[in-house]
């Protein structure tokens, strides 16, 4: 496509509820990377992909938080057992190389309630 | 700890003026330097890099400084114009990896 993907564009769960945020990068792009937008803040990295390969997950909050890429385009983050901490905005970038023109999405705004 | 600090939360400035915007780090293994600006239910837009070979690029009416010994990079937009009003965020890389974001700057250009 034109553009990084994401949907849906606003999700409303209940504390406890799991819930899966999509991601379809750029065509032909290899490194789609997922970041946390808390109100108020920067941008925070979570993970990023190349390839199929998750090739750094340091930024994931705990063990609640996941993310796959099973067949090299579409990602996928994963959050269980949602909690209100992670109200944020969930943005996912990608690029045609690692290092450079970062294309970001518009964003998954998720409101735990 | 802030890797990448965006002190001023807010700045206004009139239109046709000068905007400067500007942005600290503290990791010397930075080596790449982004702007970035966001419209609210937007994704942050790509505006302009630097790599930490460089001082300074320019793109119209964006030009970015970087300082490396000051650890310090700046954002200028000559002249303002009020659709410049938006959030502007810089980020940093190292090794061409993930960006680490600073908090923002809110950008008001009054006509």
């Amino acid at each position: 496509g034109a553009g990084v993907s994401q949907s849906p564009r606003y999700k409303v769960a209940k504390r406890g509820q799991d819930v899966a945020l999509r991601c379809d990068p750029i065509s032909g792009h290899v490194s789609p990377f997922w970041y946390q937008q808390a109100l108020g803040q920067g941008p925070e990295f979570l993970t990023y992909f190349q390839n199929e390969a998750q090739l750094d997950k340091s930024g994931l909050p705990s063990d609640r938080f996941f993310a796959e890429r099973p067949e090299g385009s579409v990602s996928t983050l994963k959050i269980q057992r949602t909690q209100q901490e992670d109200s944020a905005v969930y943005l996912c970038a990608s690029s045609a190389r690692t290092g450079h023109g970062y294309t970001f999405g518009s964003g998954t705004r998720l409101t735990v309630v | 700890d802030q890797q990448v600090k965006q002190n001023s939360p807010s700045l206004s400035v009139q239109e046709g003026r000068i905007s400067i915007l500007n942005c600290d780090y503290t990791n010397s293994m930075f080596d790449y330097f982004l702007w970035y600006k966001k419209y609210p239910a937007e994704g942050p837009t790509f505006l302009i890099s630097i790599s930490s070979i460089k001082d300074k690029n320019e793109d119209g009416r964006f030009t970015v400084f970087l300082n490396k010994s000051a650890k310090h990079l700046s954002l200028h937009i000559v002249p303002s114009q009020p659709g410049d009003s938006a959030v502007y965020f810089c980020a940093a890389a190292s090794g061409g990896n993930m960006l680490t974001f600073g908090g923002g700057t809110r950008l008001m250009v009054k006509p």
